[in-house]
């Protein structure tokens, strides 16, 4: 069955990077885009960028600057970096696979149990 | 970027009818997903393209509308259905509503 898991720090300081690894099962990742979203207790659920299943990659603008999702498809692997963290960036973070239902929509159909990450000194 | 807009909370009795809304602040088409989540797990998708049910998904729930106004709706509520549901629209970059948490009586 399809399966997604996060592993992550847990604690990260203020200004270094966060480095989280997306591990799945289940399906390919050269068939599917996988997307990161997080969910910060400011400002909720907010898409921060995709990975192709092409492995070409989109960034949300807010993020552009300072993220980088990239896989190992022969892992089943994909990541997220993102550097000059800030307490605002504590949250849980997760890994989507978004489907393409009815020829049209695209939708993160499969999501992990999400990295918790709190950025303290 | 698209400003989706929820109730913050809403309170039924199970075996009632709830509908949960969500706007957005320009026309996504039917680009809008619903998902259910529970405290300490990861949102489940329920509802896709404004009105589709998800494979799994309890025929309980519905969804309808297109462009900029868009509902939730489970009829009759259970127990179980005690979470936190959000609206997403995939029309431009992904946007996520603020949730409404639905507690029951």
């Amino acid at each position: 069955q399809v399966q997604l898991k996060e592993t992550g720090p847990g604690l990260v300081q203020p200004t270094q990077t966060l480095s989280i690894t997306c591990t799945v099962s289940g399906f390919s990742l050269t068939s599917y885009y996988m997307q990161w979203v997080r969910q910060t207790p400011g400002k909720g659920l907010e898409w921060m960028g995709f990975i192709r299943s092409g492995g070409s990659t989109e960034y949300n603008s807010e993020f552009k600057s300072r993220l980088s999702i990239s896989r190992d498809t022969s892992k089943n692997q994909v990541f997220l970096k993102m550097n000059s963290l800030k307490t605002e960036d504590t949250g849980v973070y997760y890994c989507a696979r978004e489907g393409y239902y009815d020829g049209y929509y695209y939708v993160m159909d499969a999501w992990g149990q999400g990295a918790s990450v709190t950025v303290s000194s | 970027d698209t400003v989706l807009t929820q109730s913050p909370a809403l309170a039924v009795s199970p075996g009632e009818r709830v509908t949960i809304s969500c706007r957005a602040s320009e026309s996504v088409s039917t680009g809008m997903h619903w998902y259910q989540q529970k405290p300490g797990q990861q949102p489940k998708l329920l509802i896709y393209g404004a009105s589709n049910l998800e494979s799994g998904v309890p025929a309980r729930f519905s969804g309808s509308g297109s462009g900029t106004d868009f509902t939730l709706t489970i009829d009759p509520v259970e127990a179980d259905d005690t979470a936190t549901y959000f609206c997403q629209q995939s029309w431009n970059d992904p946007t996520f509503g603020g949730g409404t948490k639905l507690e029951l009586k």
